[in-house]
């Protein structure tokens, strides 16, 4: 069964230093999203992407964030200047636009830890 | 999107059937009723869809009331392994660019 991965699956960074998760959604798929969940906190959406822009994004994603679909295959998410509070469970997502029921599939998730 | 409620937690035992309810008074009439589970440190997994009556598969299955203020997951006979949280969610089904707004779910914790 295809399936999104991401990498890596944990990474530390100081703060102020920026980070880049990347995610591989399922080749077919042409919807891509972002959400993240802090630890014993609801899972949270932050943008979602469609034919190379932003469709939609939450209030949590500021202008520390950006995304990209630098090839054919590679989603990424960048945060800037990391601050403690950008700790998280970071979680990719695709879907198809032909399954008619938005069915989301999710990675195993990126655990951004700042210092 | 249509507000839901569903409870925090649930416990159950290996082998026995486990249903839990989310309340949606205000379901808009193009809303679907979805369902996702989230084992500990994983993502979100897509459940099960349903519009209104049955709907089921090789997971679980989904009872939809007429008046589609409510519905219900049912799993049958869990497993240890069925301990997770499971949202439930109402909005547009078909519409796949939709972002999706987790609510706290239902922590199901599964004994032996």
């Amino acid at each position: 069964e295809p399936e999104v991965t991401q990498t890596p699956s944990h990474q530390v960074t100081q703060m102020g230093q920026e980070v880049i998760l990347r995610c591989v959604p399922i080749s077919n798929h042409l919807y891509f999203y972002w959400y993240r969940q802090i630890l014993g906190q609801k899972v949270e959406f932050l943008v979602s992407f469609y034919n190379n822009e932003i469709s939609e994004k939450s209030e949590i994603f500021d202008d520390q964030f950006s995304v990209e679909r630098p090839d054919g295959s590679n989603f990424t998410l960048k945060i800037r200047s990391t601050k403690l509070e950008d700790s998280a469970m970071y979680f990719c997502a695709s879907s198809d636009a032909g399954t008619g029921r938005n069915e989301q599939y999710f990675g195993p998730g990126t655990r951004l830890t700042v210092t | 999107l249509a507000k839901t409620t569903q409870p925090i937690s649930m416990d159950s035992y290996e082998g026995q059937e486990v249903n839990i309810t989310c309340s949606h008074n205000n379901i808009a009439t193009n809303d679907y009723i979805t369902w996702y589970q989230q084992f500990p440190s994983q993502g979100p997994r897509f459940i099960i869809q349903g519009y209104k009556t049955k709907v089921t598969n090789e997971v679980a299955s989904l009872f939809i009331p007429a008046d589609r203020k409510s519905s219900t997951l049912s799993l049958p006979r869990v497993s240890l392994s069925d301990t997770a949280v499971y949202y439930c969610l109402v909005g547009e089904g078909y519409s796949s660019a939709s972002k999706i707004i987790f609510g706290s779910g239902t922590r199901l914790s599964i004994r032996p």
